[in-house]
């Protein structure tokens, strides 16, 4: 039992460059998140999904895309990468129910330059 | 709009020493979380605080509801070195949809000297 797992650890973008940040839950979890964390700050929620097929916005969603075709894994699009997006992130996930914390990933830190 | 504030951002302490670190928040809320997080590390989760008046207590730290003052407190009692890192308390939103995610407060770095 893995747990929440992310691909890649690291990674150094150029301005205007693509990439998915991968995340793949084996605790058949059907909520998952993508949050964002700025050095010196809270963690901020860019995208989250309640199911498969099902997706919502978060707080800071715009530069970001998401899809959710598969209950374990919740890949987020980066499209024309910018600095501002420059910042630690990490996926979660958490079970149906409202007493089930949130589990999450061990995170990847994006540099764009 | 959910904010979460802590209080204090930055808190500097001895061994030994009791300390209390606040969590207010703006909107109602039955769930608070609170997660530590050590440099360069994902978040551990600490407590997860379910309704008013609950109270959860692990080794040196004890965590505290108010769903009427909005407020949840993390205290540390008689603190040592390996206590230091930054502490989240985060407010879930829930919906008819569901879970709605975690609105995190901006932490508070803990640093514990001998």
């Amino acid at each position: 039992n893995a747990g929440v797992t992310q691909t890649p650890k690291f990674r150094i973008l150029k301005i205007g460059q693509s990439m998915t940040l991968q995340c793949t839950q084996d605790m058949n979890h059907n909520y998952m998140y993508w949050y964002r964390q700025d050095p010196g700050m809270g963690l901020k929620l860019i995208y989250y999904s309640v199911g498969a097929g099902i997706t919502d916005k978060g707080e800071v969603p715009n530069g970001y895309n998401v899809s959710r075709s598969t209950t374990e894994d919740f890949p987020l699009r980066l499209e024309l990468a910018a600095p501002s997006q420059t910042s630690v992130y990490f996926c979660a996930s958490r079970a149906t129910g409202e007493s089930y914390e949130q589990y999450f990933g061990p995170g990847t830190r994006l540099t764009v330059t | 709009e959910l904010k979460v504030e802590q209080n204090p951002l930055f808190l500097s302490m001895q061994e030994g020493k009791n300390y209390t670190i606040y969590c207010n928040y703006s909107t109602t809320s039955d769930r608070l979380y609170w997660y530590r997080q050590d440099p360069g590390k994902s978040l551990e989760s600490l407590f997860v605080l379910l309704s008013n008046g609950a109270v959860k207590q692990e080794g040196r730290l004890m965590a505290s509801l108010d769903t009427k003052a909005r407020l949840s407190t993390l205290h540390i009692t008689a603190a040592v070195h390996d206590l230091s890192a930054t502490y989240f308390c985060a407010v879930e939103m829930y919906s008819g949809g569901g879970a709605d995610g975690l609105t995190f407060g901006k932490g508070t770095h803990l640093i514990i000297q001998p």
